[in-house]
């Protein structure tokens, strides 16, 4: 079965470079949701989107931002990194109306910024 | 409640306690409780997904029960095992399906 694809996989970036990732979610599937996970810290969540619509922001840094496209596919654009920011940033998808929305996930793109 | 809530934060126990750990979510408009299991760096793991007052899953050593009146769900894992060792993270759809919420997680570590 499809899962979600995430590219790319790994990434290294200077400070001050920008950064695209890419979230290919599951066919059929209407919501896209972003996490990112520093080195030894939980989880957080970034923001997500439902029908190509922004639906819940979290703690993304206001140099970040992120959209879905007409196919629903999602992008997260990260401007001015910093060191900070390197850690693995995962997406997950669902359909909002099916199985009680639980979320898949993706195997997770690894960015490094030096 | 307005947000979802997870406790305790944090846990140690030995191998072979039992264990368990809270979810508190609103109880509103709601539509469905998840649980996931995460490791660092590794994809989240989906456990359970509950919609039911009442539900009761289990998988393993690992079993969860979801109270939609009061807005708890409890997970429990018995026996531990050091490959329990991981983030606990509980999310509700409440206040619409398209809207979930994750709590801050429980991260587990056992102690072999």
């Amino acid at each position: 079965a499809a899962g979600v694809i995430q590219s790319p996989r790994h990434l290294i970036k200077e400070k001050r470079e920008t950064a695209t990732l890419k979230c290919y979610p599951i066919p059929r599937h209407d919501t896209v949701y972003w996490y990112q996970q520093g080195p030894g810290q939980d989880p957080q969540f970034l923001i997500s989107f439902y029908e190509k619509m922004q639906s819940d922001k979290g703690s993304i840094p206001d140099r970040f931002s992120a959209q879905q496209f007409s196919d629903y596919h999602s992008e997260l654009n990260m401007s001015s990194l910093e060191l900070g920011d390197s850690a693995l940033y995962f997406c997950a998808s669902a359909n909002a109306r099916g199985a009680g929305g639980e979320q898949f996930f993706g195997p997770g793109t690894r960015l490094t910024v030096l | 409640i307005l947000n979802v809530e997870q406790s305790p934060q944090s846990l140690h126990v030995q191998e072979g306690d039992s264990t368990n750990f809270t979810c508190s979510f609103p109880s509103s408009n709601f539509y469905a409780l998840h649980w996931y299991r995460w490791e660092t760096a590794k994809s989240p793991e989906a456990l359970f997904v509950m919609t039911l007052n009442g539900d009761e899953k289990k998988k393993g050593r690992i079993s969860a029960t979801l109270n939609t009146k009061e807005g708890y769900s409890y997970l429990y894992i018995k026996g531990s095992q050091p490959e329990d060792s991981a983030t606990y993270l509980c999310a509700s759809n409440s206040g619409g399906y398209q809207k979930v919420t994750f709590g801050t997680g429980t991260k587990l570590q056992v102690i072999p």
